[in-house]
């Protein structure tokens, strides 16, 4: 079975902190893809990253990095410099092919950036 | 990058009724797409998986008779929630994949279903 757990349920910052979301899963796969999506106010989800599990190269993007431990089965998201904008929910997901390629979600972890 | 899309986007209807939301896939054929539900404050909870020409699997706990998926065309599915109870007002999103593109899941904006 696989199973997501985002452990923080919500996080507050001031501006330009860095904020880090952490993710552990689970499966019994050894292929598997994980994946942060953003989800704003407006509801709709943003894609930020995809991972497959034989790729455990951590991966920057302008303010967002993502820390791959396959030894700790965890993937988690760090926002440098953090902004209001940023303030939305984050989940991280889990898919395994084998299972027609159904995302697990995590609970998700709000985050709020305060100016 | 690729485009889903839904419509309506918010809907509110009466108890006893039926909606249907659609689910579009705007610039790619999609084989496979989902559904899924989120309450407030809650994650996203799959209910089903629609293929194609083929019958919707859902998941388990999900009414497949009260949540009726059709899959017509590689860019069309809809969603049909029949006889609507308050208890079904949720935000329901749909997503569509593309295989070529590693799995990957497309979201659409979803849809905010109040039954009043």
């Amino acid at each position: 079975a696989q199973k997501v757990t985002q452990a923080q349920t919500e996080i507050s910052v001031v501006e330009k902190e860095d904020v880090t979301l952490d993710c552990v899963y689970e499966t019994r796969d050894t292929t598997y893809y994980l994946f942060w999506y953003k989800q704003p106010p407006s509801g709709e989800l943003v894609f930020l990253i995809r991972r497959n599990s034989f790729d455990e190269q951590n991966e920057i993007s302008g303010r967002y990095s993502w820390n791959f431990q396959k030894s700790t089965s965890s993937f988690n998201f760090t926002i440098t410099a953090s902004q209001v904008v940023d303030s939305a929910v984050y989940f991280c997901a889990l898919s395994d092919p084998s299972n027609d390629y159904k995302l697990s979600f995590g609970a998700g972890t709000t985050v709020t950036v305060r100016a | 990058g690729a485009v889903v899309s839904q419509h309506p986007s918010r809907v509110i209807c009466k108890s006893g009724t039926s909606v249907k939301i659609e689910c579009r896939s705007l610039d790619f054929q999609a084989t496979t797409m989902f559904w899924y539900r989120q309450f407030p404050k809650q994650s996203l909870m799959l209910m089903a998986t629609s293929n194609e020409g083929s019958k919707a699997t859902y998941e388990q706990g999900v009414e497949k008779d009260k949540f009726l998926i059709n899959h017509a065309s590689l860019t069309l599915s809809t969603l049909t929630v029949t006889s609507a109870h308050p208890e079904d007002s949720s935000f329901y999103i749909c997503s569509a994949i593309i295989l070529a593109g590693g799995y990957e899941q497309y979201f659409g904006p979803g849809t905010r279903l109040t039954v009043t």
